[in-house]
């Protein structure tokens, strides 16, 4: 079967270190991917996408890279802060009709929990 | 510009009761989501609507129904709420197909 999953549940950093995320799909016709931080109590927040075509993106913080070949996706936080202690959820849109409706409907992996310790 | 609004946030009911989550996004999307929220289990989806008009089954629909009673909002009624539906509801909406979907703060609802 399909799935998005990720390496590790729980992720601990220093204040101030590098965070990398992981994220496996098993869809090699996924042509959308999210990430999501979601805070306690919260829901999720988008934080940066990924199209198919392209390999890397970056944001304030953050990156994604994409490697199709191994059908992987990771977030990578700089300089990560308490306020990024969430968990984080990547997402793919499988590209293709699913659970008998539109294309468009994401699947989610069970996500990571990142603490940063000060 | 609120995004998504859901009412009510917490929610406590004995089994057999039925109740009306509420969820309005006031960005102009076409698309609207229910997932519910279980430890380990990730976003599962409950129901969607492509559009206004239109409403499909996801992945867990038993015991929920759905109403898009407009553009801007997207109901799920539980007729009588069961111990299993004991969880945290999401509602999302999403304009076209590209797939970035905006969630609303959650539902917390516990069936006695």
């Amino acid at each position: 079967g399909e799935s998005v999953g990720l390496h590790l549940p729980t992720l601990s950093v220093q204040e101030g270190d590098n965070s990398i995320i992981n994220c496996a799909y098993s869809n090699s016709a996924s042509d959308y991917f999210i990430w999501y931080k979601q805070e306690s109590g919260k829901g999720p927040q988008f934080i940066i996408d990924i199209r198919s075509n392209m390999d890397k993106r970056q944001g304030q913080r953050v990156t994604v890279l994409l490697n199709k070949t191994v059908k992987h996706l990771s977030l990578q936080i700089a300089a990560t802060q308490p306020g990024d202690s969430a968990v984080y959820f990547c997402a793919e849109n499988p590209g293709r009709r699913n659970y008998g409706g539109s294309q468009g409907n994401l699947i989610f992996g069970k996500g990571t929990k990142l603490s940063v310790k000060p | 510009n609120a995004g998504v609004t859901q009412t009510p946030k917490f929610q406590v009911l004995k089994t057999g009761q039925s109740m009306t989550l509420q969820c309005a996004q006031d960005m102009n999307h076409n698309s609207m989501y229910w997932y519910r929220q279980d430890p380990g289990m990730g976003l599962r989806l409950i129901y969607y609507s492509a559009s206004e008009g239109t409403t499909d089954k996801g992945e867990v629909p038993n015991g929920y129904n759905v109403s898009r009673l407009n553009k801007r909002e997207f109901s799920l009624r539980l007729e009588s709420a069961a111990p299993s539906q004991t969880s945290v509801y999401f509602c999302a909406s999403k304009l076209d197909l590209r797939g970035l979907q905006f969630f609303g703060p959650g539902t917390r609802l516990t069936v006695l």
